[in-house]
């Protein structure tokens, strides 16, 4: 079993506030990724991580952000959350090196009304 | 990192093998073929993977034919819990994407009874 923990799993929120998705792994992985998916669509990568202090930007151009001060915990943040950021967001880890697979949390289903 | 062709959707009897195929023309020789699967819009659980060599687990069968240009996922004995999206990806170990995993939009499986 993948340790990797996301909370909240649903959030439903005013249009507006500020929001945080939390991630953590307890497996020590260096690396660390957000995927975005909408119901059907495909899982788009949005921020990901080689490690404390390194964030990159994802392949999907996304108004969060995500900050990586301690090698287990990877939050995602909506400083003033729209309708149109309503989705699921994963999280995931990795190992460091080649062919590392992936291990993802159960998601965060965000609904912005 | 190569681009593949999965079909839309495939179905399968309870008990049979299931065979998901997937084309990756445009494979090059240091990257790898990964299988994940995303039962109900959890997060997505890796499969297995392989780079020339035949691969087997206790989930599942990866045939990589010698060309590597395409391979086939087989489940041996599909069950309805197998009622899942399956995605094929093929990732460069050492690219300067290492980690990174592009996901497609996969194939649907369906098991029926």
């Amino acid at each position: 079993e993948a340790d990797i923990y996301q909370t909240p799993r649903y959030l439903v929120i005013g249009t507006g506030k500020k929001i945080t998705l939390e991630c953590s792994q307890t497996m020590g992985h260096d690396k660390m990724y957000w995927y975005q998916q909408d119901p059907g669509m495909e899982l788009h990568l949005i921020h990901y991580s080689y490690g404390v202090n390194s964030t990159e930007k994802g392949d999907l151009s996304s108004e969060s952000t995500v900050s990586r001060i301690r090698t287990e915990h990877f939050p995602l943040t909506l400083e003033s959350a729209r309708p149109s950021h309503t989705s699921q967001y994963l999280c995931a880890s990795s190992v460091a090196g080649a062919a590392g697979e992936l291990f993802f949390g159960e998601g965060s289903r965000l609904t912005v009304l | 990192d190569a681009k593949t062709t999965q079909p839309t959707s495939m179905d399968c009897a309870e008990g049979r093998a299931a065979n998901l195929p997937c084309n990756h023309s445009t494979i090059s020789g240091n990257e790898y073929v990964y299988w994940y699967r995303q039962i109900h819009s959890q997060g997505p659980q890796y499969i297995i993977h392989g780079l020339k060599n035949n691969e087997t687990n206790e989930m599942a069968s990866l045939i990589i034919t010698e060309d590597r240009k395409s391979s086939t996922l087989i489940l041996p004995h599909a069950t309805l819990r197998d009622t899942a999206v399956y995605y094929c990806i093929v990732r460069g170990a050492f690219s300067s994407n290492t980690g990174k995993l592009i996901f497609g939009q996969g194939t649907t499986l369906q098991v029926k009874p």
